[in-house]
């Protein structure tokens, strides 16, 4: 079943802050998060595993709530780069192989 | 490295026809996968291929077939196109990863856009 994502889409000008939210309804090992320009291929951002571990962006950070299946994906002091659509995709704790992604949530920067 | 290849870029097929879609990633990846994307609905996944020799089901399989031809081809075939097939579809692949992350990150092709009349 996907994740679902909030919100469905975001208006921001360029400094402000974003949170965007994933939520399953299944027992979670990892969360993954992507970006997708328009036009192009989703693009890997950070990987978060139940216990704390994280992998990836600089200049993005994310959380990982496993007793509550959630994951926010915070995005500080926004640039114009970031405009496009975020895709969590999460990882149960069996069928490792299987990432079932959200269905996306789109981000507008403006000057 | 050119990373994730497809082919072809765009295809416009009639109801009934069949295709091949072809996937190759020169970054010696064990897994390779196929999504579909639909507007609205996110990436959802047809089939993957944890390692060579081995294929399984995603999400929504129903009307695709899978080749892992070798470590870096993974085609996917439709046998008869319908028009509830129309969408872009993207390959991707990933290595196993290190102590507990399982499978590293997926990189993706740059997508086949498919319309089905």
């Amino acid at each position: 079943q996907q994740p679902v994502q909030s919100p469905q889409a975001v208006i921001l000008r360029e400094g402000e802050d974003a949170v965007i939210n994933c939520s399953s309804s299944k027992a979670l090992y990892s969360v993954h998060w992507y970006r997708q320009k328009h036009g192009e291929a989703p693009v890997f951002l950070m990987i978060l595993l139940k216990g704390g571990e994280q992998k990836g962006h600089e200049k993005i950070s994310a959380s990982f709530n496993e007793k509550k299946q959630q994951s926010s994906l915070y995005l500080t002091a926004s640039q114009l780069s970031y405009s496009g659509t975020y895709f969590c995709g999460t990882r149960g704790n069996t069928g490792f192989q299987k990432l079932v992604f959200g269905t996306g949530t789109r981000l507008l920067v403006s000057p | 490295n050119a990373g994730v290849t497809q082919t072809p870029k765009f295809q416009v097929l009639k109801t009934g026809q069949s295709m091949t879609l072809q996937c190759a990633q020169d970054m010696n990846h064990n897994s390779m996968y196929w999504y579909r994307q639909d507007p609205g609905m996110g990436l959802r996944l047809i089939y993957y291929s944890a390692s060579e020799g081995t294929t399984d089901k995603g999400e929504v399989p129903n009307g695709y077939n899978v080749s892992r031809l070798n470590k870096r081809e993974f085609s996917l075939r439709l046998e008869s196109a319908a028009p509830s097939q129309t969408s872009v579809y993207f390959c991707a692949s990933s290595n196993w990863g290190i102590g507990r992350i399982p499978f590293n990150e997926q990189f993706f092709g740059p997508g086949t856009r498919l319309t089905v009349l």
